[in-house]
């Protein structure tokens, strides 16, 4: 059973424009969340976190929004840029456990 | 400076064959993690070390070994693999065991394996 779920495998974006990465999870333990970005070939590399006692957080053009009676989140990328392209991951933990919990991934594309 | 180094980068072995997988970090983390990942799957995590001991293995076969020589190494043993155990190793270190916050885990570039 997928307790994180990114139900969209692909997003196309156009330069500039936002784009939106949706996460959805299922275990109300879940505490705090997490968004790697994964090029071919490279590990993930952490873009930006939230704790569960907040409902945003931004930094640069990235930024984090929670919504806990939805348990939902998403990744909001503005401007988008090429070099943004690449496999986003969201994660979760809850605060008994150290094991990041991974959805699929969705990989973004964004053209110039 | 949150770097995580692996080697190698990519290795192939036959299943009676026995290798080790390094991953290195000097942020003076005290946890460090390994992370398996099939294609178009996720990261599943197989063991975590906390101050050099063995915190947590999820249920993961013997043949894989982990070691943690010291706070900086550790290291994955391998020995009489399967075809299916063909996957990216990833490498991860926190400053303490946890997964957000103060305790956020950075990767490695990973060691793509190939068991013939």
């Amino acid at each position: 059973d997928q307790q994180v779920k990114q139900n969209s495998p692909s997003l196309s974006v156009q330069e500039g424009r936002i784009s939106i990465l949706n996460c959805d999870y299922t275990n109300s333990m879940f505490d705090y969340f997490l968004w790697y970005k994964k090029y071919p070939a490279e590990g993930p590399t952490f873009l930006i976190s939230i704790s569960s006692i907040k409902d945003k957080n931004e930094d640069g053009r990235f930024t984090v929004f929670l919504n806990k009676s939805a348990k939902h989140l998403s990744l909001h990328i503005v401007p988008s840029q090429p070099g943004d392209s690449a496999v986003y991951f969201c994660a979760a933990s809850a605060k008994l456990g150290t094991a990041l919990i991974f959805g699929k991934g969705t990989t973004l594309s964004v053209s110039s | 400076d949150t770097e995580v180094t692996q080697t190698p980068k990519h290795l192939v072995m036959g299943m009676t064959n026995k290798k080790s997988l390094k991953c290195e970090q000097h942020m003076g983390h005290r946890a460090m993690y390994w992370y398996k990942q099939k294609a178009k799957k996720p990261p599943e995590l197989m063991f975590v070390y906390s101050y050099e001991k063995l915190s947590i293995n999820e249920s993961v076969p013997s043949r894989f070994s982990p070691e943690c020589p010291n706070s900086s190494l550790l290291n994955l043993h391998l020995h009489a693999l399967q075809p299916e155990d063909s996957a990216l190793y990833l490498c991860a270190s926190s400053l303490r065991e946890g997964a957000g916050g103060w305790d956020t885990q950075y990767f490695g570039p990973g060691t793509r394996l190939t068991v013939l």
